[in-house]
């Protein structure tokens, strides 16, 4: 069965640093999404995005992130100037279409800032 | 207000036991309900989609009333690899198109 990959498994990074989490979506899906959760709170909206454009953005998705798809492959989260409450496990997700069609997760990264 | 409330549990049952989850949803232009399960440290899992006229699938119910803007899950005989975090999870395109999860509701499934 496809699934949606994610790379690194696990990034450690200083306070400050830029940071970039890699998703490979499940090739046919056309919905994209980055969701951070940290550790015992509530998967939280990040970011959607469709047709190489932001749809929505949540409150946190301020300008320190951004997202790409640079190759039609890869679906990547940037952190520029990371802070410690930026530690989090963020979960890349994919859906084939958008109305009624349940997301696909990938296993996440699991972001440590020091 | 929360977009999407469940109740918080933890929910302790023994094995056997039917056990029941509800959530609400506060915008009324949602339009695609899901039930995803979480285990610990791990990504959500797609339970079930939920239909508007309910829907089965072996031991999960899933209800959905749209006029009270409330969702349901129903495990029955619960297993102990029932025992997980339970989200509700609520899809709407109000001009962008998000996917919203509920805090989750905790399951222990005792032997």
């Amino acid at each position: 069965e496809p699934e949606v990959t994610q790379t690194p498994s696990h990034q450690v990074t200083q306070m400050g640093q830029e940071v970039i989490l890699r998703c490979v979506p499940i090739s046919n899906h056309l919905y994209f999404y980055w969701y951070r959760q940290i550790l015992g709170q509530k998967v939280e909206f990040l970011v959607s995005f469709y047709n190489n454009e932001i749809s929505e953005k949540s409150e946190i998705f301020d300008d320190q992130f951004s997202v790409e798809r640079p190759d039609g492959s890869n679906f990547t989260l940037k952190i520029r100037s990371t802070k410690l409450e930026d530690s989090a496990m963020y979960f890349c997700a994919s859906s084939p279409s958008s109305y009624n069609s349940p997301l696909h997760f990938g296993n996440g990264t699991r972001l440590t800032v020091t | 207000r929360k977009e999407v409330e469940q109740d918080p549990g933890p929910f302790n049952v023994p094995e056997g036991a039917t056990v029941a989850f509800n959530c609400t949803y506060s915008n009324s232009a949602s339009q695609s309900f899901f039930w995803y399960r979480q285990d610990c440290r791990k990504e959500p899992k797609l339970l079930m989609s939920v239909y508007s006229s309910g829907n089965e699938d072996g031991r999960f119910t899933a209800q959905l009333n749209r006029a009270s803007q409330y969702i349901s899950l129903l495990i029955r005989d619960s297993k102990l690899s029932d025992s997980a975090t339970y989200l509700c999870v609520v899809w709407r395109d109000t001009g962008g198109f998000k996917t919203i999860f509920g805090a989750g509701t905790r399951l222990f499934v005792k032997a």
